[in-house]
């Protein structure tokens, strides 16, 4: 069946220092969707790819979108601690699939 | 407050029993998802109704069983519970079908016994 992998599993990073999840799916995907869910809390919608190639940028965040249409990337530029949680992909084919998760934490 | 509720927020059961969680999704969606979430582990999709219908399935257990109401209200039925049954159960809601965003409920935490 379908999957969608994530890696890291867990990241450590330093406040100020700049964090990459990656997200690849097992098919082509029509879209695909980014999640945060902070600790304790559930998941909270923050972008939809749908284009070839595409990038989008949300002040800190870019988020791109794989030529093939089957991997994806987050990139958070100069972390905050109000970055700390899980950040989900989740490939979307005739069903939503959610990535493994990369789960940040920001150190001070 | 994303408008989807979730109710019980918190249940304990032992096993071999059966619970149901509720779910309302926003005012105006039609699509409903379940979603269960272990300990540490990602969202594994369990089942999305559409309009009263049943739209996809995921790796949803035969004990396990959903509907969607009228209403639009939907609830799960957990039934001949096990430990490792033991999860978040999240419900999201969308507009439409999967190309739009969800909007997740606070979840029901599931602890059996």
């Amino acid at each position: 069946g379908q999957q969608v992998m994530q890696i890291p599993q867990y990241q450590h990073v330093q406040e100020g220092e700049d964090f990459t999840t990656y997200c690849n799916s097992s098919t082509t995907l029509s879209n695909i969707q980014w999640y945060k869910q902070r600790p304790g809390g559930h998941p909270v919608f923050l972008i939809q790819l749908v284009k070839s190639g595409e990038v989008k940028k949300q002040k800190r965040l870019t988020f791109q979108f794989g030529e093939a249409k089957k991997n994806s990337s987050l990139h958070i530029t100069a972390t905050q601690t109000t970055d700390v949680g899980t950040y989900f992909c989740a490939g979307n084919t005739d069903k939503l699939i959610f990535g493994t998760g990369t789960r940040l934490q920001v150190f001070p | 407050d994303s408008g989807v509720t979730q109710t019980p927020k918190h249940l304990i059961t032992a096993t071999g029993q059966r619970v149901t969680l509720r779910c309302s999704p926003r005012s105006g969606d039609l699509s409903v998802y379940w979603y269960q979430q272990s300990l540490d582990q990602g969202l594994q999709f369990l089942i999305q109704y559409y309009n009263g219908e049943e739209r996809a399935k995921g790796n949803i257990l035969e004990r396990f069983s959903a509907q969607q109401f009228p209403d639009l209200h939907s609830e799960l039925n957990l039934s001949s519970l096990e430990l490792g049954d033991s999860a978040l159960y999240f419900c999201a809601s969308s507009a439409g079908g999967t190309t739009n965003e969800q909007f997740f409920g606070p979840g029901t935490r599931l602890t059996v016994l």
